[in-house]
């Protein structure tokens, strides 16, 4: 079962902040994110691993509640380079071993000048 | 320098003739996985490899074949093609099991196949 992606879409200034959100009925071991531009494969951005652990990335960073089963992506000071759609993938269970990871329908970030 | 390579990136076919999409990987990767995107749906995995002769049904995989006889390549065969079929359709690899922590996928350019 795909995991929900909210907003779908986002516009919003340069400088200014956006939280995009993932959450899923099931368990999760795992959430990956993955950034695609327009026209272009998606590209790695993190992944979190049961546990809560929060990491970062430049400006991109991303918290995981597994109790809530949902993770959060923080893009704090929007840069134009952040456009393009964001994607969770999730990995549900408890071994860390699954063979496949279910994306979300991915969330559209529209950065302005 | 390490990619993963699909051709065509651009296919127009008619409905009923049989056709392949390549995918090639140069990081002797083990996992290999083919995902169509579509609006509003993002990436739906259609079949995956765990490793040479290893192949397994995503969950999209009806009208769909793979095969996997080295490890580089993973083509996908679409053996009657049907207008449903039409999508973005990109290979992807990874190290190991896509869930690993060090195993992150690597995806083709894309494929955009249109059915007619």
């Amino acid at each position: 079962q795909q995991p929900v992606q909210s907003p779908q879409a986002v516009i919003l200034r340069e400088g200014e902040d956006a939280v995009i959100n993932c959450s899923s009925s099931k368990a999760l071991y795992s959430v990956h994110w993955y950034r695609q531009k327009h026209g272009e494969a998606p590209v790695f951005l993190m992944i979190l691993l049961k546990g809560g652990e929060q990491k970062g990335h430049e400006k991109i960073s991303a918290s995981f509640n597994e109790k809530k089963q949902q993770s959060s992506l923080y893009l704090t000071a929007s840069q134009l380079s952040y456009s393009g759609t964001y994607f969770c993938g999730t990995e549900d269970g408890f071994s860390g071993s699954a063979r496949q990871l279910t994306f979300g329908s991915g969330t559209q970030l529209t950065v302005l000048p | 320098e390490a990619q993963v390579t699909q051709n065509p990136r651009y296919l127009i076919t008619v409905t009923g003739k049989k056709l392949t999409v390549t995918c090639s990987q140069n990081m002797n990767h083990e996992y290999m996985s083919w995902y169509r995107q579509d609006p509003g749906l993002g990436l739906r995995q259609i079949y995956y490899s765990m490793n040479v002769e290893v192949t397994d049904k995503g969950d999209v995989p009806e009208g769909y074949k793979v095969s996997r006889k080295e490890k580089r390549n993973f083509p996908l065969i679409l053996e009657s093609p049907s207008p449903n079929q039409t999508s973005l359709y990109f290979c992807a690899s990874s190290l190991g099991l896509p869930s690993s922590y060090n195993s992150p996928l690597h995806f083709g350019n894309g494929t955009r196949l249109t059915v007619t």
